[in-house]
């Protein structure tokens, strides 16, 4: 596996299900990120992650849940789910530098999470 | 409040039809300038960073400029396989994770 890689590609889920979604990067970078990309928006950026820690919070609803357990992984939990909450899901990775991040960001495919 | 503006919102091109994309942005003090192409049900791919004004970078058939205010991103004989979303992003300097894209230009190449 080279880049970064994202699991499932595809994701259908009820409002009253728990679902994971998880990234990993083969990079050797520091930095990683979760965006949300919908429908005629801009990119959002929603977590950041510098060396394992949690650095950035976007103002995103509690229902999503990000955990990083070591550089190379990244998890985006999710539970209780809105339809509004249907987009692209992109997870990001950056060299990063220790008390900063820095340096251009290289994306995964993404996961299309659809919420009935 | 920082924020990047792209135009125009769709493009269609002939093939061999050169054109630019523009990217404008207000920020408080440029740490770096990014541009993207992201193709349908993709992630965004990496092309350039420029970090000063007065910088350009090529690769193959595209080029970006930067100024203080804009970044263009010239596109010199197009092929149909150029068609995609480009995105812009700037980096500000007191912020240092934090990407801001602008809504992209959807670019579309005729044969």
């Amino acid at each position: 596996e080279t880049g970064v890689t994202q699991t499932p590609r595809h994701l259908v889920m009820g409002m009253t299900n728990k679902k994971s979604l998880k990234c990993e990067q083969h990079l050797g970078h520091n930095a990683m990120y979760w965006y949300k990309q919908s429908a005629k928006k801009p990119l959002e950026l929603m977590f950041v992650y510098n060396f394992k820690e949690q650095t950035e919070n976007n103002s995103v609803p509690s229902r999503f849940s990000p955990e990083c357990p070591n550089s190379s992984h990244l998890f985006l939990h999710l539970h209780t789910l809105q339809p509004e909450d249907s987009a692209l899901y992109l997870c990001a990775s950056s060299q990063g530098e220790q008390g900063s991040g820095y340096n251009e960001q290289f994306f995964g495919p993404g996961t299309r999470l659809t919420v009935l | 409040e920082d924020q990047v503006t792209q135009s125009p919102e769709a493009l269609r091109l002939q093939e061999g039809e050169s054109s630019s994309l523009n990217c404008s942005y207000t920020v408080s003090g440029l740490r770096g300038l990014f541009w993207y192409r992201q193709d349908p049900g993709k992630g965004p791919e990496f092309l350039f960073t420029l970090y000063s004004a007065g910088e350009e970078k090529e690769k193959e058939r595209l080029k970006a400029t930067l100024t203080k205010k804009e970044s263009f991103l010239h596109i010199t004989a197009p092929k149909p396989e150029d068609s995609a979303t480009y995105l812009c992003a700037v980096q500000a300097e007191d912020s240092s994770y934090k990407l801001i894209f602008g809504s992209g230009t959807r670019l579309l190449v005729r044969p």
